[in-house]
């Protein structure tokens, strides 16, 4: 089984639509998550982190289930600028890399007009 | 946020030459950076860790002496990509963290190599 398992799409969404995806790990001990997106051929950028506590950031809402062992990242009213790959990342801290980060390979999304 | 600055963010070279990447924390000191590499459709994968003023680590399966990392300040690592052929073309990212590892890792624009 992957470490970090996302599927990777495409989603095609129509703008405005609420679209939802969710990343699964493997490792229970894992420490920290986060969302990174990214556009084509540029780097990732820190979209938001992921609390137990579930964390909201305008239209994005991201969730974590421990028990179940996965990440969720849902993004309302969506824009034409969401379409992106967006990155699970976790930190799986000593049986992680050295820099302690575990990527998926990302969903890529397309919002459509 | 804090800010690191990659260069070049696109190459062509020649198989067997030799290529090398910078990357500088702009406005933070990052005693410890980190190189990855993303071929298309794939995740990123690290390749090392660049430790200030010692050897960097490298990661099971990559080739120390082809890809020469040198980390000599605080806020510079440089990837040397040597002998390049075109199986090392790719997207080569840094990424540096202000802190410890729950913290936001800061990446390069990144460069993309092609090897002809």
């Amino acid at each position: 089984r992957k470490e970090v398992e996302q599927d990777p799409g495409p989603f095609n969404v129509p703008e405005g639509a609420t679209v939802a995806f969710n990343c699964t790990y493997s490792n229970s001990a894992s420490q920290s998550f986060f969302w990174y997106r990214q556009d084509c051929r540029k780097e990732p950028k820190l979209l938001m982190s992921v609390y137990s506590s579930g964390n909201e950031d305008g239209r994005f809402t991201a969730q974590l289930n421990r028990a179940s062992q996965y990440i969720s990242l849902l993004i309302r009213d969506s824009k034409l600028s969401d379409s992106a790959t967006y990155l699970c990342v976790v930190n799986l801290g000593s049986g992680g890399g050295a820099d302690g980060l575990t990527f998926g390979k990302g969903t890529h999304l397309i919002i459509q007009p | 946020g804090a800010v690191v600055s990659q260069h070049p963010s696109r190459v062509i070279c020649k198989s067997g030459t030799s290529v090398k990447i910078e990357c500088r924390s702009l406005d933070f000191q990052a005693t410890t950076m980190f190189w990855y590499r993303q071929f298309p459709k794939q995740s990123l994968m690290l390749m090392a860790t660049s430790n200030e003023g010692s050897k960097a680590t490298y990661e099971q399966g990559v080739e120390k002496d082809k890809f020469l990392i040198n980390h000599a300040s605080l806020t510079l690592s440089t990837l040397t990509v040597t002998s390049a052929h075109p199986e090392d073309s790719s997207f080569y990212i840094c990424s540096a963290r202000a802190g410890g590892a729950n913290t936001e890792a800061f990446f390069g624009q990144g460069t993309r190599l092609t090897v002809v």
